[in-house]
């Protein structure tokens, strides 16, 4: 089975630009989890998104965004790019609703350098 | 609010030797899970394990062992006889009625040959 893939792996954008992320969950998982990644914050929850409705929100400003399509597949959009924005995202997908639940399983992320 | 610690930045150990990560939690739910997931250089997020706030049974799978202890709102990970393959990032985490996961700093180990 196919792991959990992520697309690109690595982006560079200048500031105020904006940027989509893209998330392939294993096959048959419907939930779909986004985290960011930061030496400063470290690990932070961003959203979950089941069934193509977001679920569950974490402490980020507006200029995060994601969607889920109808396979499942998730992307992520974060506009108006800061510095701060630079980070590792990683996204996870779940057989079932619920982070705590259904066991997360990673994948590789896309490393995002804000210029 | 909720608030997971690892006060262990960094440890080296030479292989062979036990190791084990702290791991201390806050939340005021009664009803919470708490994780284990090991983060190698490539980057990847793999789960260890996930307990309930009602199951405090210690477990063992191979040479991982874990010790969740409510008394002292702690849930430490032991590895026994390390190994070069366990150099990661290893983190600890919780989540409450609020279904977020909340991740502590990451403690890196470093197992030398």
């Amino acid at each position: 089975k196919a792991g959990v893939t992520q697309t690109p792996r690595y982006l560079i954008k200048t500031r105020g630009q904006q940027v989509t992320l893209s998330c392939s969950p294993i096959s048959g998982h419907r939930s779909v989890s986004w985290y960011q990644q930061t030496p400063g914050q470290g690990l932070q929850f961003l959203f979950e998104y089941f069934s193509e409705t977001q679920r569950n929100k974490g402490n980020f400003p507006g200029r995060f965004s994601g969607r889920q399509f109808s396979n499942s597949r998730s992307e992520m959009n974060v506009s108006t790019l800061e510095l701060g924005d630079s980070a590792l995202y990683l996204c996870a997908s779940g057989a079932g609703v619920g982070v705590s639940v259904y066991e997360q399983y990673f994948g590789p992320g896309t490393r995002l350098t804000v210029t | 609010a909720q608030k997971v610690t690892q006060a262990q930045t960094e440890i080296s150990v030479v292989e062979k030797e036990d190791v084990t990560l702290d791991c201390v939690y806050e939340t005021r739910d009664t009803t919470y899970y708490l994780f284990w997931y090991k983060q190698p250089p490539s980057g990847e997020l793999v789960f260890l394990i996930r307990r309930n706030s009602f199951d405090e049974q210690n477990e063992i799978s191979g040479r991982y062992s874990w010790n969740f202890q409510k008394s002292t709102s702690s849930f430490n990970f032991t590895i026994t006889a390390s190994q070069v393959v366990d150099s990661a990032v290893y983190f600890c985490a919780l989540s409450d009625r609020d279904d977020k996961i909340i991740f502590g700093k990451g403690t890196r180990l470093h197992i030398l040959p």
